[in-house]
């Protein structure tokens, strides 16, 4: 089961919008509206930012949006700040009944 | 306010088992809507699911393929715990063990997490 296919690095200046897209398959984001997408700093707890695709846990910036479309899913992060620096994973639920993480996307604010 | 709190050794040599326990606090691991989870954050920056169990009129296990044969998720409805059992570790299985909570089985949204503990197999 391999992870799900992200750009190992993006980046953009402050103020920009930049797109993390997320690529899987018929087994994963395919199936199920499921796509969850989490923000990892280091030293410190990966934190929930979307789930079910688009969906904010609350608390969570208006900034970050997600979409899905086929096998394929994505982050938006609007009006980007210097906070935004981390990395993003996202994540699936599979028809095995499992979970499937991507590989990782470090974003950087020039 | 849920929190899931920790425990277990850091540091083992290759063949021994792992065990980490994530006691709940502000749930019950016999919720029959939530699953709860293992995760490790390899030193390489690569997040993985390592299996779940969850609840619902019996007791269900899912793991990663690439886990299977090696790996249990345990529930203790008496402590209000749940624990991941890693046996045959090698210095491939170093990383950041997290434990965390899925409210609704199914959606892949891990809301709670532990604060993670720092695992090192090494002769």
């Amino acid at each position: 089961q391999s992870a799900l296919t992200q750009p190992a690095s993006v980046s953009g200046s402050p103020g920009q919008s930049l797109t993390i897209s997320c690529s899987g398959g018929h087994s994963d984001i395919g199936t199920y509206d499921s796509v969850s997408w989490y923000q990892v700093n280091p030293g410190q707890v990966p934190k929930l930012i979307l789930y079910d695709n688009r969906k904010r846990p609350f608390g969570i910036s208006s900034r970050f949006s997600g979409s899905k479309s086929g096998n394929s899913a994505s982050l938006t992060i609007s009006g980007l700040q210097t906070e935004d620096e981390a990395d993003y994973f996202c994540c699936s639920f599979t028809t095995s009944g499992t979970m499937i993480f991507g590989g990782g996307t470090t974003v950087t604010v020039l | 306010q849920v929190q899931l709190q920790q425990s277990g050794p850091r540091l083992l040599k290759p063949s021994q088992t792992l065990s980490l326990t994530c006691t709940i606090f502000g749930d019950t691991v016999s919720n029959n809507t939530a699953a709860w989870n293992w995760i490790r954050l390899s030193p390489s920056g690569r997040l993985e699911w390592l299996g779940r169990t969850n609840y619902r009129s019996r007791w269900y296990y899912d793991y990663a393929p690439g886990m299977r044969g090696r790996i249990g998720v345990y529930p203790d409805t008496s402590r209000n715990q749940f624990s991941l059992h890693l046996t045959a570790v090698t210095p491939e299985d170093t990383a950041l063990y997290y434990c965390a909570r899925d409210p609704v089985w199914g959606h892949s949204a891990l809301d709670i997490w532990g604060l993670g503990t720092a695992v090192t197999v090494s002769s």
